[in-house]
């Protein structure tokens, strides 16, 4: 079974700095996708940034960007120029690229503070 | 992106009761549902896999007849938590999977029972 690892429960940054959340997960597949989540205090969750496996290229969204090892099964979320609005507990997940409806594997969420 | 809404968003009963919650995609068709289950600032529990048409795919240790789950339709799952008890207070959430397997996730429903 794939487990996913947060070792940071919280992270706090100050504005429009850079701060990097940790992540890294086991599994026995070479095809899958990774997910960070962000769920800020309102509680809906939303997708920040995906990664599939079979891309070398760490994916990049405006001030998000990943750091993909796959060989060190790493996953890790740098987050830059650090805003107000970034305060949210951050989960990582995986999800298998077998199948159709595969389910998720998710982190324990840190919690992230952006200090003004 | 694609619209996953959830309904109602708080419910407060009285233990012994049943509660329903409405797990909808407004712009795409979710043949698969997910309902989690999470306590505050803890990880996502999934709770069961909804397939439309047929019947839910529960996790070890989640009672079936507790958490009755259907999926009548391409957009509608609903989750019922039958004769409802304070222990099941929680925060629910519904999710749909859209294409590379990216979740979109409802707005969450927050139970308490008195």
């Amino acid at each position: 079974a794939q487990t996913v690892t947060q070792s940071q429960p919280e992270m706090s940054v100050q504005e429009a700095e850079t701060v990097t959340l940790s992540c890294t997960y086991d599994t026995s597949e070479s095809d899958y996708y990774l997910f960070w989540y962000k769920q800020p205090p309102s509680r809906q969750m939303i997708l920040v940034i995906r990664q599939e496996a079979y891309k070398q290229q760490n994916a990049t969204e405006n001030r998000f960007s990943v750091n993909f090892q796959k060989a060190a099964k790493s996953f890790s979320l740098k987050i830059s120029d650090s805003q107000l609005g970034d305060a949210a507990m951050y989960f990582c997940a995986y999800r298998s690229a077998k199948g159709n409806a595969g389910k998720s594997t998710f982190g324990d969420g840190t919690t992230l503070t952006v200090k003004p | 992106g694609a619209v996953v809404s959830q309904h109602p968003s708080r419910v407060i009963c009285k233990s012994g009761t049943s509660v329903k919650i409405e797990c909808r995609s407004l712009d795409f068709q979710a043949t698969t549902m997910f309902w989690y289950r999470q306590f505050p600032k803890k990880s996502l529990m999934l709770m069961a896999t909804s397939n439309e048409g047929s019947k839910a795919t529960y996790e070890q240790g989640v009672e079936k007849d507790k958490f009755l789950i259907n999926h009548a339709s391409l957009t509608l799952s609903t989750l019922t938590v039958t004769s409802a008890h304070p222990e099941d207070s929680s925060f629910y959430i519904c999710s749909a999977r859209v294409s590379h397997g990216e979740l979109f996730f409802g707005e969450g429903s927050r139970l308490t029972v008195l």
